[in-house]
C-alpha cells in the first residue's frame, strides 16, 4: 500500500466511449502525474501538476485531458481512444517537485486500460 | 533530454544466488530512484538515492552521482524477487518529471 489509489483497476472501451480515471492520494503530497506504460516499454510522462496547476502536458494527444480539482484528486477523462492507447495508465505523486527536501515519487496500482 | 541506460536487459538467477543491476545516465541529477514492478503492474519504491549507498534487508544501493550511475545489489535473491526493475532520474529544472530506464526484467528459478 503506497497510500495512492486508483480506480478503476481495468477498463474495457470502445473508441467512441468516455470514460475518466480517477486517483487519490493519502499522502499530503502538492504535485501529482500521469504516466503511460505500454505493453514492455518503461513509463512515459503524460502529465504533471504541481499545487493543483499544470505544469507539463508531455505532448500528449486532446483525446486525453487531464484535470485536478485539489491536491488530493488527479482525473484523467478520456474520449475518442485509439487501439494504440490500450495500455496501463499510472498515477504518482510527491511532496513538491520544488522542495528542498527532494522529490520521492509514489505510484499507484495502475488502471490497466484495453479499447477495442 | 537525458537518457538512462539499464543493464542487463533480462537476467535469469537461481534461488539463492545474487546480482548487480546497473543504471547509466547521461547527465546530471537531483535524485535517483529504484522501482520493483510486480507482475500486476504495481511499482514499489526500493530506493530513493540521489548519492551514496542505502541497504533495505536484502537489497542495496549506491549512486555515484559524479560518475553518473547506480547499482541495485540484490542478494540472496527469492523467486518473490521476479519482476522488472527500473531506476528512474530526476532532471535538474526538469520540473520534477522522472524519465526512466528500460528496465531490468529479472526471473528467479525455485
Amino acid at each position: 500500500e503506497t497510500g495512492v489509489t486508483q480506480t478503476p483497476r481495468h477498463l474495457v472501451m470502445g473508441m467512441t466511449n468516455k470514460k475518466s480515471l480517477k486517483c487519490e492520494q493519502h499522502l499530503g503530497h502538492n504535485a501529482m502525474y500521469w504516466y503511460k506504460q505500454s505493453a514492455k516499454k518503461p513509463l512515459e510522462l503524460m502529465f504533471v501538476y504541481n499545487f493543483k496547476e499544470q505544469t507539463e502536458n508531455n505532448s500528449v494527444p486532446s483525446r486525453f485531458s487531464p484535470e485536478c480539482p485539489n491536491s488530493s484528486h488527479l482525473f484523467l477523462h478520456l474520449h475518442t481512444l485509439q487501439p494504440e492507447d490500450s495500455a496501463l495508465y499510472l498515477c504518482a505523486s510527491s511532496q513538491n517537485f520544488l522542495s528542498r527536501f527532494g522529490n520521492e515519487q509514489f505510484f499507484g496500482p495502475g488502471t490497466r486500460l484495453t479499447v477495442l | 533530454g537525458i537518457q538512462v541506460e539499464q543493464s542487463p536487459p533480462d537476467l535469469i538467477l537461481q534461488e539463492g544466488a545474487n546480482s548487480t543491476l546497473r543504471c547509466n545516465f547521461s547527465d546530471s541529477v537531483n535524485n535517483l530512484q529504484w522501482f520493483h514492478q510486480n507482475p500486476w503492474g504495481q511499482l514499489i519504491n526500493l530506493f530513493y538515492i540521489p548519492s551514496g549507498t542505502k541497504q533495505n534487508g536484502r537489497l542495496s544501493a549506491t549512486t555515484v552521482a559524479t560518475e553518473r550511475y547506480s547499482l541495485l545489489y540484490i542478494s540472496s535473491s527469492q523467486t518473490t524477487d521476479s519482476g522488472v526493475y527500473f531506476c528512474a532520474v530526476d532532471p535538474y529544472n526538469q520540473g520534477g518529471k522522472l524519465i526512466f530506464g528500460q528496465g531490468t526484467e529479472l526471473s528467479v528459478k525455485p
